[in-house]
């Protein structure tokens, strides 16, 4: 079955830290991957996505995230985080022909102290 | 921007009673989802829905378990009988391929006492 795992579940940060948060996947056929971004409060919000192409992808606000097939890999970056980036981040995976559903990685806590 | 709208944002209920979460998802999306998040844990999905009928549900959506498409626009999850454990926030989403991102509603927090 499908899962996604994420490594960090609480990561705190000053302003102008780099980011980095794990995402691992277990799927081995094609698959989209996706970051979303929960604001306190607030509904999930799409951060970046990728399908295919350039394994670099650059979302919003931001942030990018590189696939590696070889690791099952879809880690999130941002080389400067500010205060407002404080929210939960979370990595999920479709495979493509499913019903469309989002298989959800546990979410990691971000707190960025200013 | 279009949004994905859910009612209400805070539900209390006793348990054993019924309840319904209303979504009213994007005008020209297809594919309607129901996920939850029970506190601490993952977003877990429940069931997808296309074409007036369900399309995947997961071992969570059980009998207890019911979704409507009433009217055209809304998109409703019943649950019969809550349990204590189906205290959670519940978090709808709709998309226009299946293929393509979803927009999730704020959701609604579900507390069975």
């Amino acid at each position: 079955a499908q899962s996604v795992s994420q490594h960090n579940h609480h990561v705190i940060l000053s302003e102008a830290a780099s980011l980095e948060l794990g995402c691992n996947y277990s799927y081995g056929g094609t698959v989209n991957l996706f970051w979303y971004v929960q604001y306190p409060g607030q509904h999930l919000q799409l951060l970046l996505k990728y399908f295919s192409g350039d394994p670099l992808v650059k979302g919003i606000k931001g942030f990018e995230a590189e696939f590696i097939k070889s690791k099952f890999s879809f880690n999130l970056r941002k080389p400067s985080v500010q205060w407002s980036d404080t929210a939960e981040y979370f990595c999920a995976v479709n495979a493509p022909g499913n019903t469309g559903k989002l298989i959800f990685g546990q979410g990691t806590t971000l707190q960025v102290k200013p | 921007e279009p949004e994905v709208t859910q009612t209400p944002s805070h539900q209390v209920t006793q348990m054993g009673q019924e309840v319904i979460l209303r979504c009213v998802p994007i005008s020209n999306h297809l594919y309607f989802y129901w996920y939850r998040q029970i506190l601490g844990q993952k977003v877990e999905f429940l069931v997808s829905f296309y074409n007036n009928e369900i399309s995947e549900k997961s071992e969570i959506f059980d009998d207890q378990f019911s979704v409507e498409r009433p009217d055209g626009s809304n998109f409703t999850l019943k649950i019969r009988s809550t349990k204590l454990e189906d205290s959670a926030m519940y978090f709808c989403a709709s998309t226009e391929r299946r293929d393509s991102p979803l927009h999730f509603g704020n959701g609604t927090r579900l507390t069975v006492t």
